[in-house]
């Protein structure tokens, strides 16, 4: 079955990049049938959906509107991953942040065991 | 955005009685082309991710109990668990994705009473 581990910094300073990676076993991250997700969750926002990336014929990206002037989604196919980049963080980017595949761009399942992020100087 | 609102906030229920949880959508979320309607129901627990429970609103996901089921249409869902069990105690959410911009409901605290 499909699944998806993070990995990444705990603590990024503020102002600086927020960088995760998933990697993807039980699929392929140029699959032609699912996105590749970005998720975060904290007690102020809930469950917020970041963006996304997926390939039919080329590359697609989506990104939320609260989010998309400072982040960027990446696959890395020789290494069947994608990651997430987050600039100029701020305390309010604090969250457990999930990675997830969405099947036809529709609900997520599953997810990424999720990485805690702090972010405090 | 589609705004999606639960309720009630948390919910406490006996073991072994129904459990219901409401989802209401700012717009519908029912595509007319193929006449589904877009939204999903998620469990979580303790420091777990959610998991999928139920999507097009009403079809069980493999591996889920059938105590759980989903219905609803156009701006108004429900989640049923028929007769709870110790288990069962998490939050539940639910979740459209009729438009690209994903939105989730605040998430309903179930507990034993």
């Amino acid at each position: 079955q499909v699944q998806l581990q993070q990995s990444g910094p705990g603590l990024v300073k503020p102002s600086q990049t927020l960088s995760l990676t998933c990697v993807i076993s039980g699929d392929s991250v140029s699959s032609n049938s699912a996105a590749w997700n970005w998720i975060r969750q904290s007690p102020s926002r809930g469950l917020e959906w970041l963006g996304r990336t997926y390939y039919r014929s080329r590359w697609y990206n989506d990104y939320a509107e609260s989010v998309k002037s400072r982040i960027t989604i990446n696959a890395d196919t020789s290494k069947n991953q994608f990651s997430l980049q987050l600039n100029s963080v701020t305390p309010e980017d604090t969250a457990v942040y999930y990675c997830a595949r969405a099947p036809e761009l529709n609900w997520f399942d599953p997810w990424g065991q999720g990485s805690l992020v702090t972010v405090s100087s | 955005d589609i705004v999606m609102t639960q309720s009630p906030d948390s919910l406490a229920v006996s073991l072994g009685e129904r459990a219901t949880i409401n989802c209401k959508s700012s717009q519908t979320v029912l595509y007319s082309s193929n006449n589904k309607e877009y939204l999903a129901w998620y469990q979580q627990k303790p420091g777990q991710p959610p998991k999928l429970l139920i999507y097009w609103a009403s079809t069980r996901e493999s591996g889920v109990p059938d105590r759980f089921s989903g219905s609803g249409s156009g701006t108004d869902f429900t989640l049923t668990i028929s007769s709870l069990q110790a288990e069962d105690v998490a939050v539940y959410f639910c979740q459209q994705y009729y438009t690209t911009s994903y939105t989730f409901g605040q998430g309903t605290k179930l507990e034993i009473k």
